[in-house]
Parts: C-alpha cells; structure tokens; sequence
C-alpha cells in the first residue's frame, strides 16, 4: 500500500523556522515527484513547490520561493519541507502529496500524507 | 498568474445530480484535475487528465473540460459525496494551480 506519513504538530514563535517530514512507503520513492501544499484554516488549496527524489532538483512557487527549502532523502525515503521567517499567516495544514506518473512533473496527485499543522503564535 | 475560479457552494438533493465548475483563461488547453476534501481528512483525487477515473472512484463522479471551463458531475449524489472539491492545472508545465474550491451540500 503506498503511504505518506508525516511529521507531528509544529508551534513556532514568529521569525522562526520549522522543518517537517514525509515518509514514503509502498512504491520506489525515487521514481515520483513529491509536492507540498499548504491549507490556510479554512482556506483552499495552494501549492507550494517540489523535489524530485532522484536528483534533488527542486521547483517553487513564486510566492514561497526564497522562504522555502524542501529536500528529500532517498535513503529513508523521506521528503523535508523547511519554512523559513514564519508568520500568523503561514499558520496552516501542510500536505506532502505525490504526482503518479514516473519521472512526471505535471502529473496529478495520487496519494496524500495526513497533514501537518504548523501554528505560529507568541 | 494563472487562476481558477469555482462557485463557492452548490446544494443537492439525494438522488439528484450536481455540477462543478472551473473556469479559467483557455482552460480546454491543459489537463483538469479534481480533488474532493472530506471535513477533516486529506484530499482525494477523482478525477484526472479532464475526464479519467482513478481506481475505486465511483462511476457517479464525471468530468469535461471545454473553452474556459471544466466541468465535474455528480450523477446520484450521495449523502458521502458532501466535501469541498477543488479543481487543479499545470500552467505552463512549471506552476501547479488549484481553483478556490466549491462546497457540495446534500440537502
């Protein structure tokens, strides 16, 4: 069965960081690009960037692009999202999702971890 | 930057049929994925590349994808089928989109 099992719950002061994880199972992780997403409470859905497993290349949207380090490991199988500078605003559900087509960057989403929430309060 | 506009909420009687769209500047030239978002869960994707079914979806759920708007029907709504769906594109093959998300209620 494939999986994405992510980290736990974050609270971080403004102006910190906060680094979390995705751990992939049930398919060869270097294969499929992994994605992060970031849920506002109440809010859509907004794409935040990728990594390719394999090589580590990574692509961003330009609204996180500087702020955000995603990385992965294919040792553990494991994809990391760093947010850097955090606000109230980037308190939020953040998602690790797959895309389904191998070595396919537009490919739709397939299997998605739990969640993790990052709450950023003094 | 591209957008993706969807009416926020649509209503549905059991039994009947609802139907989503998604409109965006020449939306029939890229592929139109559709997601649905339970309360409290992950989202789930039911429909991919405009129209394609992925394993386990029911047959109930439809998609097009014409001009400037993608369309995902509901045939037999079902008290289950209440989540929010968003819409999703590539623009440009670098930027992934996601549309503002409508609510389906079954009334």
């Amino acid at each position: 069965e494939v999986q994405l099992i992510q980290s736990g719950t974050e609270v971080k002061n403004p102006g910190a960081s906060v680094k979390i994880s995705c751990k992939a199972s049930g398919y060869n992780f270097g294969d499929y690009y992994i994605h992060w997403i970031q849920q506002a409470p109440g809010k859509g859905l907004e794409w935040m960037g990728l990594v390719d497993p394999e090589d580590g290349e990574t692509r961003f949207a330009e609204r996180f692009q500087g702020r955000v380090t995603i990385t992965a490991d294919t040792s553990s199988d494991t994809a990391y999202m760093e947010l850097s500078t955090l606000t109230s605003e980037d308190t939020a559900l953040y998602y690790c999702t797959k895309g389904s087509v191998v070595r396919g960057i537009i490919a739709p989403f397939d299997c998605w971890g739990q969640g993790t929430l990052i709450t950023v309060s003094s | 930057s591209y957008e993706l506009t969807q009416p926020p909420s649509v209503s549905v009687s059991p039994g009947q049929t609802a139907s989503l769209t998604c409109s965006g500047e020449d939306l029939a030239k890229k592929y139109v994925c559709w997601y649905q978002q339970r309360p409290g869960q992950s989202p789930v994707l039911v429909i991919y590349h405009d129209n394609k079914r992925p394993s386990g979806i029911p047959e109930r759920f439809s998609g097009s994808n014409s001009g400037n708007a993608a369309t995902l029907t509901i045939t037999g709504t079902q008290a289950m089928d209440e989540a929010d769906y968003f819409c999703q594109a590539w623009d440009g093959g670098t930027s992934c989109v996601f549309g503002t998300g409508t609510k389906v209620t079954v009334l």
